[in-house]
């Protein structure tokens, strides 16, 4: 079965400093999509920044970044100069092209003024 | 403005009782979904619907039905099967090729369904 596993359920930053999500993700698949997603307390979910497995460059979305490791099925979020308005859930998602995204659990991550 | 609309906000169903969630988009996407979200859990695949007139069930289908009369809109009816309803329900959508991998899918704010 396709998984996503992020193992941090909560995380917390001090203002303006970088904090980094983990996600990893369990498949056979060699070609995959994999995606941020952001959920403040609105609930709704926004996309932060998708990352095509092909490619190996990094994508990166002003203060958002990831490392994507694809021999260790790892894509992690890192988040420079930390925002209050940052607070929020962030979700990892996984999808081989069959428009069926794979959730993990979610961090909910604190930002400290 | 584009964007993808879910109605009622909160939504009380009593025992027994059918309930439907709207979800309509003006995005012109070919694709839409149902996902659900319990506390502590990420989101799950309900239904989802490629083009009109077709959907395909995705992980947690028993209970819930759906229609795809209108490109623009892809209906959820929580039926009295579903047993454990309450939750967080959102819906999105995305452009969808057949000869390209997943095209980004964009949510809409989602429907609180409460039981009674």
């Amino acid at each position: 079965a396709q998984t996503v596993t992020q193992s941090q359920p909560e995380m917390s930053v001090q203002e303006a400093e970088t904090v980094t999500l983990s996600c990893t993700y369990d498949t056979s698949e060699s070609d995959y999509y994999l995606f941020w997603y952001k959920q403040p307390p609105s609930r709704q979910m926004i996309l932060v920044i998708r990352q095509e497995a092909y490619k190996q460059q990094n994508a990166t979305e002003n203060r958002f970044s990831v490392n994507f490791q694809k021999a260790a099925k790892s894509f992690s979020l890192k988040i420079s100069d930390s925002q209050l308005g940052d607070a929020a859930m962030y979700f990892c998602a996984w999808d081989f092209g069959n428009e069926k995204l794979t959730f993990g659990t979610g961090t909910r991550l604190t930002i400290i003024p | 403005d584009g964007g993808i609309t879910q109605s009622p906000k909160y939504l009380f169903r009593k025992e027994g009782q059918n309930v439907t969630l709207s979800c309509e988009q003006n995005l012109n996407h070919d694709a839409m979904y149902w996902y659900r979200q319990d506390p502590g859990q990420g989101l799950r695949l309900i239904y989802y619907s490629q083009i009109v007139n077709d959907f395909q069930k995705g992980d947690i289908a028993e209970g819930y039905s759906v229609s795809r009369e209108k490109k623009e809109s892809f209906p959820l009816t929580v039926t009295s099967a579903q047993k454990n309803p309450t939750a967080f329900y959102l819906c999105a959508s995305s452009i969808y090729k057949t000869d390209s991998y997943q095209e980004t899918q964009y949510f809409g704010p989602g429907t609180r369904l409460l039981v009674l």
